[in-house]
């Protein structure tokens, strides 16, 4: 059963762009949550997703946003993007929006913004 | 608002070491808590989930506590090893959505 697949891996990208990740969850899982990493802060919730539907957001400014598709895949996009973005983003899926599941997170993309 | 604070931040040991990784939660109401490890640059592999019901779970070499009422959780490694390297974070799932709250982790060295 194959994990939680994000791509791509790496990207660097330049002040003021725009970024697209992916991330794919386990077959059959229908819960994606969005989780960004910095030295600095830990791990931060940006926002959860199940069944297309934005179910809870973090604290992020409107740049972050995200979507999920109708196979459950998702994306998470950043706009006009600041040094301050750099990090690793990792999401996670679960089995169902049962809170009682357990999460299982990709191997993540690491952002870096020059 | 809930904080995860995870001591020390920092642990290093001789092989065959059993050692123990302390976790603390300041809101009690939560779902469950998951202990994860994240090698350098790598996502994080869940270790152990215990329900907010449950005292303890184990896997292997791991044992993990939880003390709701306290606002604890311990992650208990018997006879360490080099492999056993990592950041360990754990992660307590707040009531009310998916959102996991992370402790900032503790960097484990197991030294040959």
């Amino acid at each position: 059963k194959a994990g939680v697949t994000q791509t791509p891996r790496y990207l660097i990208k330049t002040r003021g762009q725009q970024v697209t990740l992916s991330c794919s969850p386990i077959s059959g899982h229908r819960s994606v949550s969005w989780y960004q990493q910095t030295p600095g802060q830990g791990l931060q919730f940006l926002f959860e997703y199940f069944s297309e539907t934005q179910r809870n957001k973090g604290n992020f400014p409107g740049r972050f946003s995200g979507r999920q598709f109708s196979n459950s895949r998702s994306e998470m996009n950043v706009s006009t993007l600041e040094l301050g973005d750099s990090a690793l983003y990792l999401c996670a899926s679960r089995s169902s929006q049962g809170l009682n599941t357990e999460a299982f997170f990709g191997q993540g993309t690491r952002l870096t913004v020059v | 608002k809930q904080e995860v604070t995870q001591i020390p931040a920092a642990l290093s040991v001789p092989e065959g070491e059993n050692l123990v990784l302390n976790c603390s939660f300041t809101d009690s109401a939560i779902y469950n808590l998951q202990w994860f490890r994240q090698d350098p640059g790598k996502g994080l592999t869940s270790l152990l989930l215990i329900q907010s019901s449950q005292r303890e779970q184990t896997s292997g070499r791991l044992n993990a506590s939880l003390d709701k009422s306290s606002g604890r959780s311990t992650l208990y490694i018997a006879a360490s090893q080099p492999g056993d390297s990592a950041t360990y974070l754990c992660a307590v799932h707040q009531g009310g959505s998916e959102k996991l709250v992370f402790g900032k982790g503790t960097k484990l060295t197991v030294n040959p």
